[in-house]
């Protein structure tokens, strides 16, 4: 088991550049999450996929943020034309669905997002 | 799905048994209580959950009053590596309906 992988661990950024992280999930889970964490709060729903359907998105999620799962496997996470309220801890996290009441989640240990 | 309300921070012994409380008493029926925590500097992991029984696995205990208005996680013999946040967690079905809160910060002293 080799675990949730993100990437980058950190990213720096300047405001209104555009930024892209990714998540590899857990090899045979077909759902796939997105959470964004601030500092002193738990995470925070963003969007999640079924393999590669884009099933929910949060209220969070402007249209300044898109996550694409292509292959039902890896997902990104593209932020454009960043603000410094982007600032946070971005986190995936995966899980394999069979019964909902009981789904765990997998979750990676995040991207750290700085917007200057 | 139901707000939970938990302290916002505890102490816990090393070696002694850590129980963190959780009150929920707008749960319905259906919602379940489920445990995560944060260890600084790493996502969420889940710990366990149950729905009106008590449950156990190798990492804890969750004793769920019969009312279901509140619950408890217990860590039978703490130690120093289960330092974290602990979130407890009300929800009908699904991961995507995961309300965190802010949770228990649990220190466990040397």
């Amino acid at each position: 088991d080799t675990g949730v992988s993100q990437n980058p661990r950190h990213k720096i950024t300047k405001r209104g550049q555009n930024v892209t992280f990714r998540c590899d999930p857990i090899s045979e889970h077909n759902r796939l999450y997105w959470y964004r964490q601030t500092l002193g709060q738990g995470p925070e729903f963003l969007t999640y996929f079924q393999n590669e359907a884009q099933l929910e998105k949060s209220r969070l999620l402007s249209d300044r943020f898109s996550a694409e799962r292509p292959k039902g496997s890896f997902s990104t996470l593209e932020i454009q034309r960043t603000e410094q309220g982007d600032s946070a801890m971005y986190l995936c996290a995966s899980s394999l669905v069979r019964d909902r009441a009981n789904e765990k989640l997998f979750f990676g240990s995040g991207t750290q997002l700085s917007v200057l | 799905d139901a707000k939970t309300t938990q302290p916002p921070s505890m102490d816990c012994a090393e070696g002694r048994a850590a129980n963190l409380p959780c009150n929920h008493s707008t749960i319905s029926g259906n919602e379940y209580v489920y445990w995560y925590r944060q260890i600084h500097s790493q996502g969420p992991q889940y710990i366990i959950h149950g729905l009106k029984n008590n449950e156990t696995n190798e990492m804890a205990s969750l004793i769920i009053t019969e009312d279901r208005k509140s619950s408890t996680l217990i860590l039978p013999h703490a130690t120093l590596r289960d330092t974290a946040v602990y979130y407890c967690i009300a929800s009908k079905t699904g991961a995507n309906n995961l309300f965190f809160g802010t949770g228990t910060r649990l220190t466990v002293i040397p």
